[in-house]
């Protein structure tokens, strides 16, 4: 595609619901990158892959919180029993894999626990 | 740790009022530097990569600076459309990300630029 996409674009859940969200990267992006926006925050690492190596999951705030990446594309980042200070823009981002490039991000998916 | 403070926080002009954004780092050594632009409910736009000290780029009005303590995002008569976050982000040393680019970005400098 033309550039990264992400699912839904928005999310309202109630406390303690699983959600998922979904990162489509630019294809032939080897690396893709999870970060949290909160309000009046900067943005946030959660976790990175990068080809078929091991994931870098050092930014997850807590174990309720997972990452994978099917097929060394498409990336689903799930959060188990959210809670109200999970609310955040999660936003994704892709890169060609080296050390130095450039990350393209996507629009992001609001989520909203009530 | 890295730390990216940027500043000021808000930054109000008039339309063809130039002015600078501030990004200063405390790093383990310089890496670089990249600049973003984010426009409200949408993901960061790539500006600049400025790699070592010295180095300029220029898109549009834009013009970005680094040194190796901080890096300056210069805007010359800008114009409404200028307006938006400005986020500056630091890479963590190759030696810790395993080859990819792992960030460290400052809280952004909203700016408003005002007909």
């Amino acid at each position: 595609g033309a550039g990264v996409s992400q699912s839904p674009s928005n999310k309202v859940t109630e406390k303690g619901k699983d959600v998922e969200l979904r990162c489509d990267p630019i294809s032939g992006h080897t690396a893709l990158y999870w970060y949290r926006q909160s309000l009046g925050q900067g943005l946030e690492f959660l976790i990175y892959f990068q080809g078929n190596s091991a994931p870098d999951k050092s930014g997850l705030p807590s174990d309720r919180f997972s990452a994978e990446r099917t097929g060394g594309s498409v990336s689903t980042l799930t959060i188990q029993r959210t809670q109200q200070e999970d609310s955040a823009v999660y936003l994704c981002a892709s890169s060609l894999g080296l050390w130095f490039d450039e990350q393209f991000f996507g629009p992001g998916t609001r989520l909203t626990v009530l | 740790e890295d730390q990216v403070t940027q500043s000021p926080e808000a930054l109000r002009l008039q339309e063809g009022e130039s002015s600078s954004l501030n990004c200063s780092y405390t790093v383990s050594g310089l890496r670089g530097l990249f600049w973003y632009r984010q426009d409200p409910g949408k993901g960061p736009e790539f500006l600049f990569t400025l790699y070592s000290a010295g180095e300029e780029k220029e898109k549009e009005r834009l013009k970005a600076t680094l040194t190796k303590k901080e890096s300056f995002l210069h805007i010359t008569a800008p114009k409404p459309e200028d307006s938006a976050t400005y986020l500056c982000a630091v890479p963590l040393p190759r030696e810790l990300t395993g080859g990819g680019n792992k960030l460290t970005f400052g809280t952004g400098t909203q700016l408003k630029v005002e007909l």
